[in-house]
């Protein structure tokens, strides 16, 4: 079964470091590009950042640019997001996705993980 | 980058038909057959159901269909179910490997 499990959320203080992880199972791994996507308490869904499968390239949303660092270790299966510097408004679930497709028919996210609440606070 | 248009809700019956909009712009929806379509019941995570505009996973009902004309892409369930009631999602490519999503649709089936 395809799965994606991720970790490492939690209460963290308002200007701190979290790192969530993101753990593929059931597929090969290092065939997917991934992202990252967060969704605030009642809010819609915020696309957040992009990994090429070597992990190479990486692209972020502009309200994120800076302090996210998106990364990748294909060896253990794993996905990562260094959130840095946390604000109230980066409270959220944040999901990881498997970039879907190829050439012309591409570009969407499934399957989803079950996301890892991050709540910032003080 | 704005997200793509979507009504706040939606409402039908059982066996009904309601179509839900996706607005963005040239630069996004219109330019691009990147679109998909996720159903989010509540306290669950997105599911995909629609992919490059028109297309199905295997396992999404028939009833389920996507449609594109300029820069509105467009959802609609036919036959609606009660378990269909959940919040939808549009999603496009808006090119550099940056991707826009829709506010959200609430659907009841009353």
């Amino acid at each position: 079964e395809v799965q994606l499990l991720e970790s490492g959320g939690g209460l963290v203080q308002p200007g701190g470091s979290l790192r969530l992880s993101c753990a593929g199972s059931g597929f090969t791994f290092n065939s997917y590009e991934m992202i990252w996507v967060r969704q605030a308490p009642g809010k819609g869904l915020e696309w957040l950042s992009y990994i090429s499968r070597s992990g190479n390239t990486v692209y972020y949303s502009g309200s994120v640019r800076g302090r996210f660092t998106i990364s990748r270790d294909n060896a253990k299966n794993s996905l990562y997001l260094q959130t840095n510097s946390l604000r109230g408004e980066d409270s959220a679930t944040y999901y990881c996705a498997t970039i879907g497709g190829s050439g012309s028919h591409w570009g969407w996210f499934d399957p989803w993980g079950q996301g890892t609440l991050v709540t910032v606070s003080s | 980058q704005s997200a793509l248009t979507q009504p706040h809700s939606v409402s039908g019956s059982p066996g009904q038909s309601v179509t839900i909009s996706c607005t963005g712009t040239s630069n996004d929806v219109g330019i691009y057959n990147y679109v998909s379509w996720y159903q989010q019941h509540s306290g669950k995570a997105p599911k995909l159901i629609i992919y490059d505009v028109t297309e199905r996973p295997s396992g999404v009902p028939d009833r389920f269909s996507g449609s594109k004309s300029g820069n509105t892409a467009s959802l609609t369930i036919s036959g609606l179910q009660t378990e269909d009631e959940a919040d939808y999602y549009c999603c496009a490519y808006a090119g550099s490997y940056i991707w826009m999503f829709g506010g959200g649709t609430n659907l009841a089936v009353l």
